[in-house]
Order: C-alpha cells, then sequence, then structure tokens
C-alpha cells in the first residue's frame, strides 16, 4: 500500500500569513494527488485536484504543487474561514489513501 | 444539484451486520464510480469501498474484506454498504462519495454513524 505522510499534523498562523502543508507519498504517484478540507462536523471538500488543478468553486488562495513524490498545499493569506483539517489522498492505486491530516487554526 | 444522502446507521452489537444507503441525485449516477469512507470518531478518513458505474469493479481495503460488501443499483440511483460481523472498530461515520475517474472524491454526503458496541 501507498504510504501518505503529511506535515505538520497541526499548525497555528495568523489572518494572511502564508500557510503550507505537505504530503510525501511512499512511491510514485504520478500527480495523482488529491487535497481536502474537512470543518468539524461536516463532510470533507474537494480542493485540489492531480495535485495542481483548483476545484471549482475554491478560492484561488488555495494551490497545490508537487515535486517528486512530495507535494505542498499552499494557502496565500490565511483567513478564518480555513480553520480546519486538511487531509491529502492518493489516487494512484487502491487502496486509496489518506494522510493523517493537518489542523490549521488561526493564532 | 448534486446530492448524496446516507442512511442505515445506527447502534448493533459486535457480529451483528448492518446494510448502509445512499440514495444520488442532481447527476447520471450510472456514469461514475462511487466510493464509501469512513472517520472514526475523532480520527482521520479511511477509504473503505469503491464500484464502478456498470459494478464491473470492485475493491475493499483489508481492513474490511469478506466482511462488507458494496453494491449499487442504477435504475434506483442508489449505492449499498452490506455490512456483516461488524466489530467495535468500525465504529465510525460512513460517507458515500463520487469519483470523476481519478480516485478525486468531488461530491459527498453527509454521513450516517455507525456504532458497534455491545
Amino acid at each position: 500500500d501507498i504510504q501518505m505522510t503529511q506535515s505538520p499534523s497541526s499548525l497555528s498562523a495568523s489572518v494572511g500569513e502564508r500557510v503550507t502543508i505537505t504530503c510525501r507519498a511512499s512511491q510514485s504517484i504520478n500527480s495523482y494527488l488529491n487535497w481536502y478540507q474537512q470543518k468539524p462536523g461536516k463532510a470533507p471538500n474537494l480542493l485540489i485536484y492531480t495535485a495542481s488543478s483548483l476545484q471549482s468553486g475554491v478560492p484561488s488562495r488555495f494551490s497545490g504543487s508537487e515535486s517528486g513524490t512530495d507535494f505542498t498545499l499552499t494557502i496565500s493569506s490565511l483567513q478564518p474561514e480555513d480553520c480546519a483539517t486538511y487531509y491529502c489522498q492518493q489516487g494512484h492505486s487502491y487502496p486509496w489513501t489518506f494522510g493523517q491530516g493537518t489542523k490549521v487554526e488561526i493564532k | 444539484e448534486v446530492q448524496l444522502v446516507e442512511s442505515g446507521g445506527g447502534l448493533v452489537k459486535p457480529g451483528g451486520s448492518l446494510r448502509l444507503s445512499c440514495a444520488a441525485s442532481g447527476f447520471t449516477f450510472s456514469d461514475y464510480t462511487m466510493n464509501w469512507v469512513r472517520q472514526a470518531p475523532g480520527k482521520g478518513l479511511e477509504w473503505v469501498s469503491s464500484i464502478t458505474g456498470s459494478s464491473s469493479y470492485k475493491h475493499y481495503a483489508d481492513s474490511v474484506k469478506g466482511r462488507l460488501t458494496i453494491s449499487r443499483d442504477n435504475a434506483k440511483n442508489s449505492l449499498y454498504l452490506q455490512m456483516k460481523s461488524l466489530r467495535a472498530d468500525d465504529t465510525a461515520v460512513y460517507y458515500c462519495a463520487s469519483d470523476r475517474g481519478y480516485a478525486d472524491f468531488e461530491n459527498w454526503g453527509l454521513g450516517t454513524l455507525v456504532t458497534v458496541s455491545s
């Protein structure tokens, strides 16, 4: 199985600050990497698909990038409504696997 | 508007069975691979099972293989998860999610809670 290692597990940042979350795959996944946002008590919401494509309706402050087996989700200017847990997920091969999540809080 | 609505969750004893349903609307259901994803209380997301649009292919996480069975009825726009031999570690909110073909879960239901406890 492909292991997805996400870091950090939590972070606290100020409004307007740039935030970066990383996800490392245990093997090559050819850009098949998705990012989700989940708020408490809600279902996850797709933000980024195939590493860097912005899902329709998602604010442009969210972006994704990749370098080999390392993937990054960037929030360019953190907003209060971005408080949530973020998950990466590989779609390269079964079983689909998620990272352990990164909880983002406002400082 | 795309809607996915899960039902069928509840409290069940260890070793018991349960059948979850997911009613879909607002899109051509038969064109999409469908998935079940679960989340144990306070934990992360875990993919459980997938089924292609024509039901030709089904996949399962090792943790549920042989105990959970995914199926669908395209005439009823419905997805199912038959659960048997349930264990305490199956306790979770179960979400159904549609998949555009890159295992990118674009649409999710609100989830249904399954609690396995004596």
